[in-house]
């Protein structure tokens, strides 16, 4: 089974509107972490938001906030005022628990174009 | 230079060539990652150094040949390289392996074309 699921392939938003990017993960491990990276078309990896199984508050960094709903296994990221920047393929990442070290498991990605 | 960077950015090389890839971390971290990420294809991980040693080899062929000379440098020696080996090559490293929280803070990447 897929570790990491990302079921929206590509997703558009409206400029200055909040849009929702859908992560479901599979583990049986009861302490694990999510995260969230923004790739922009130079390449680079941009860390964006952690969230700890164990964390019973939403994380939140600014415009980015995660929907982490544990019993539905997701850790849906959410962007709020959408800015053209924002334009990039956005990463799900799964790392398990302490006997796999800091290895992550990524989703497939969702491509998010803001339109103006 | 401030992060992790990655050279060359960009590469091209027939099959019966001999490169490599360098990725420099600048943050003082001990783990160290390489990644591949192919055209519709999740990232896949590599190998792993932590504190020079190879922690993580993810069933990688034997024509990528990683070096981790100190915890602030590591190479991918690529050899004998097949087309379908074209990809994004991307660098990462962490502050460790184990322990709780390890953001990876990753490099701009090496687009690697293979003729």
């Amino acid at each position: 089974a897929q570790k990491i699921t990302q079921t929206q392939p590509g997703m558009f938003v409206q400029e200055k509107e909040a849009v929702t990017l859908d992560c479901t993960y599979d583990t049986s491990d009861q302490s694990y972490g999510l995260f969230w990276y923004k790739q922009p078309s130079s390449g680079e990896m941009i860390f964006l938001i952690y969230q700890g199984s164990y964390d019973e508050q939403n994380a939140t960094e600014g415009r980015y906030s995660l929907n982490f709903q544990k019993a539905r296994k997701s850790a849906n990221l959410v962007i709020s005022a959408s800015q053209l920047g924002d334009s990039a393929m956005y990463f799900c990442a799964m790392r398990e628990g302490q006997e796999y070290g800091n290895k992550l498991v990524f989703g497939a990605g969702t491509i998010l174009r803001v339109k103006s | 230079e401030t992060g992790v960077t990655q050279t060359p950015r960009h590469l091209v090389m027939g099959m019966t060539n001999k490169k490599s890839l360098k990725c420099e971390q600048h943050l003082g971290h001990n783990a160290m990652y390489w990644y591949k990420q192919s055209a519709k294809k999740p990232l896949e991980l590599m190998f792993v150094y932590n504190f020079k040693e190879q922690t993580e080899n993810n069933s990688v062929p034997s024509r990528f040949s990683p070096e981790c000379p100190n915890s602030s440098h590591l190479f991918l020696h690529l050899h004998t390289l097949q087309p379908e080996d074209s990809a994004l090559y991307l660098c990462a490293s962490s502050q460790g392996w184990t322990g709780g929280y390890n953001e990876q803070f990753f490099g701009p990447g090496t687009r690697l074309t293979v003729l």
